[in-house]
């Protein structure tokens, strides 16, 4: 299957920082899309990206689709207590087969 | 409006046993995909069912297997246990269409496997 490989693994920052992660993968993916995990819960859906080169934002999260559509990157600024969790990278790859990364953990102090 | 959700929460079975997990997609969605995610890992994607038919598979062995209702409902069935199995158990549905990535995640069915 393919990979997707995320970094950092985990964060610890203070609150009002900024945060950045990555995603990159081995191959071409068409779309990236970026989640995020609270405990006891399922993925939600932040960000979807269509187009190499694509920079979307969704509040304080801002995501670009690489250039080479091997990777991908998700800013959040001013970060706040509730961004706390697990921020996954995915993408479709040949036809509706979803893959994972292994996700960004992050804790925000107060 | 119902989100997706999914019975039971938790379960602990043993080695060896079968189990079924089932999912109830949200409302006007007809495409339900099943997903195993491992402590400390992301969601891997087992398969994908639409028209009560497996529409695409990931790298699970046929011990998976699942099956979808004219309701669009779904469940996921596990024969012959592992320890390995052991993992939380998401159900996603979406809509058909182009956009599929719009996958609402329930809040899946945590197991283990004794």
């Amino acid at each position: 299957g393919q990979q997707l490989n995320q970094s950092p693994q985990s964060m610890f920052i203070q609150e009002g920082e900024d945060v950045s992660m990555n995603c990159t993968s081995s191959s071409i993916f068409n779309t990236w899309l970026w989640y995020k995990q609270d405990p006891g819960e399922g993925p939600v859906l932040l960000i979807a990206l269509y187009k190499a080169g694509e920079l979307t934002s969704n509040g304080r999260l801002t995501a670009q689709f690489g250039i080479t559509r091997k990777d991908s990157f998700l800013n959040i600024s001013a970060s706040i207590p509730s961004d706390v969790g697990i921020y996954f990278c995915a993408g479709p790859y040949n036809f509706n087969k979803f893959y994972f990364g292994s996700g960004t953990k992050l804790n925000v102090k107060p | 409006d119902a989100g997706v959700t999914q019975s039971p929460t938790h379960l602990i079975k043993t080695r060896g046993q079968q189990v079924t997990l089932r999912c109830s997609p949200k409302s006007g969605h007809d495409t339900v995909s099943w997903y195993q995610q491992a402590l400390g890992q992301g969601p891997q994607f087992i398969f994908q069912y639409y028209e009560e038919e497996e529409r695409q598979r990931g790298n699970f062995p046929d011990r998976f297997s699942g099956h979808q209702f004219p309701n669009y409902s779904s469940e996921l069935n596990v024969n012959a246990l592992l320890l390995g199995d052991s993992a939380l158990y998401l159900c996603a549905s979406s809509p058909d269409s182009p956009a599929q990535e719009t996958q609402y995640f329930g809040p899946g069915t945590r197991l283990l496997v004794l």
